[in-house]
């Protein structure tokens, strides 16, 4: 049974810092991994998207890495700013399954 | 190409009334997946379908709780005599192929709250 988890829960930077945000899965047997981008009070915008056969994924200051033998996923924002201030969500299906499994999230916080 | 779209956006029920959640895939797309996200929980998958199909619905409560998605029109998701309980933002998503390795797109939510 897949299991998501991401550390830290809550993060807060001063603006311009480089930040990695962790997603660790419990089943290696992943098809992909998917990180979305949760602002308060709205729906899901997908950020990246790693198939398993890819170790990283850019998308401007984003880049996200899967490793699928340690069973972990880290997602790199470059120089942030206050507009990323959101909650990031991990998430992946299971082997021959279509559900995703969400991790809890990591609320982040950029403040000028 | 307009993505998932649901409606409404916003819905109010007392308790022991019905509510309907409609979500329209996106173009092409014929796998609609539906999950609820409980206050200050994460996100959990609730049932999965196609086209007069449901694959999985594993996560779906056993009672009260019930969806389609009908050959023609959106999917729904049907929750019978609604308790406080049931208040959460139900999001669809739906993807081109069901087998795991494509992408989910979601739609903006259904806030639904039970006074």
């Amino acid at each position: 049974k897949q299991e998501v988890t991401q550390i830290p829960a809550a993060l807060s930077v001063p603006e311009g810092e480089n930040l990695v945000l962790n997603c660790s899965f419990t089943d290696s047997a992943i098809y992909n991994l998917q990180w979305f981008r949760q602002d308060p009070g709205k729906g899901l915008t997908s950020l990246l998207l790693i198939q398993s056969s890819q170790r990283e994924q850019t998308s401007g200051r984003l880049n996200a890495s899967l490793d699928k033998s340690s069973g972990r996923s880290t997602l790199y924002i470059a120089a942030s700013q206050p507009g990323d201030s959101a909650t990031y969500l991990c998430a992946g299906p299971s082997y021959n399954t279509d559900k995703l499994i969400f991790g809890t999230g990591t609320r982040l916080q950029v403040f000028p | 190409n307009a993505g998932v779209m649901q409606n409404p956006r916003h819905l109010v029920r007392r308790r022991g009334q019905e509510a309907r959640l409609r979500c329209s895939p996106m173009k092409g797309h014929s796998h609609v997946y539906w999950y609820r996200q409980l206050p200050e929980e994460g996100l959990k998958f609730m049932v999965y379908l196609q086209k007069e199909n449901i694959i999985d619905e594993s996560g779906m409560p056993k009672e009260r709780f019930s969806a389609e998605f009908p050959k023609e029109g959106p999917s729904i998701l049907r929750i019978q005599q609604v308790v406080r309980g049931d208040s959460a933002a139900y999001f669809c998503a739906s993807s081109f192929y069901g087998t795991g390795s494509y992408e989910q797109y979601f739609g903006p939510g259904t806030r639904l709250t039970v006074t």
